[in-house]
């Protein structure tokens, strides 16, 4: 399968924990996005790379909140002093830039956050 | 952005055509329609966008109407398997995120 992939894709955790999630993007895209999905809502949008660069950060991304693309290959989102209002399901998306606002983000299975 | 109007919920007998409906009325010119769902607990999935002729692939056709104010995902024979989320996005073109509402919640019974 040649898809995003993403892990954990469950996660408890106790309040005040720190959790860290990665993200594999489909192999030649270059960009990279984080959206967070509450129960009973669509996705909202957290930041995105395109390579190493980390472009737009959305207002939901508290200073808690902190990812990575080091090599512009995978990502890392970290979530530090985790509070119950964090449970939600991260999900990745990747996509390929230079084609416009015809470029079509793929995404990946999601990793489930339950905080205690 | 653009905002979409969706039904909140719609039925559909396995078999029949499938056609859901957006309400995208501030849509400017540049600005595409696409179309994600999502099965319980899975990653959204794509199925299709255009701009302003009609689509088809081997999931759906979408239909835009030419004052392109409104679209129609049409699924042709619906499946068990096709019920879902379906989320219908205008996504504006100085940006690269999609903004979700809602959806619309797909139930085709057998």
């Amino acid at each position: 399968d040649t898809g995003v992939s993403q892990d954990p894709r469950h996660k408890i955790t106790k309040r005040g924990q720190n959790v860290t999630f990665r993200c594999d993007p489909i192999s030649e895209h270059n960009r990279l996005y984080w959206y967070r999905q509450t129960l009973g809502q669509g996705p909202e949008f957290l930041t995105y790379f395109q390579n190493e660069a980390q472009l737009e950060k959305s207002r939901l991304l508290s200073d808690r909140f902190s990812a990575e693309r080091p090599k512009g290959s995978f990502s890392t989102l970290e979530i530090q002093r985790t509070e119950q209002g964090d449970s939600a399901m991260y999900l990745c998306a990747s996509s390929l830039s230079g084609r416009g606002p015809g470029e079509t983000q793929y995404f990946g299975p999601g990793t489930r956050l339950l905080v205690l | 952005d653009a905002k979409t109007t969706q039904p909140t919920s719609m039925d559909c007998a396995e078999g029949r055509a499938a056609n859901l409906p957006c309400n995208h009325s501030t849509i400017s010119g540049n600005e595409y329609v696409y179309w994600y769902r999502q099965i319980h607990s899975q990653g959204p999935q794509y199925i299709i966008h255009g701009l302003k002729n009609n689509e088809t692939n081997e999931m759906a056709s979408l239909i835009i109407t030419e004052d392109r104010k409104s679209s129609t995902l049409i699924l042709p024979h619906a499946t068990l398997r096709d019920t879902a989320v379906y989320y219908c996005i205008v996504r504006p073109y100085n940006t690269d995120k999609l903004i979700f509402g809602t959806g619309t919640r797909l139930q085709v019974f057998p």
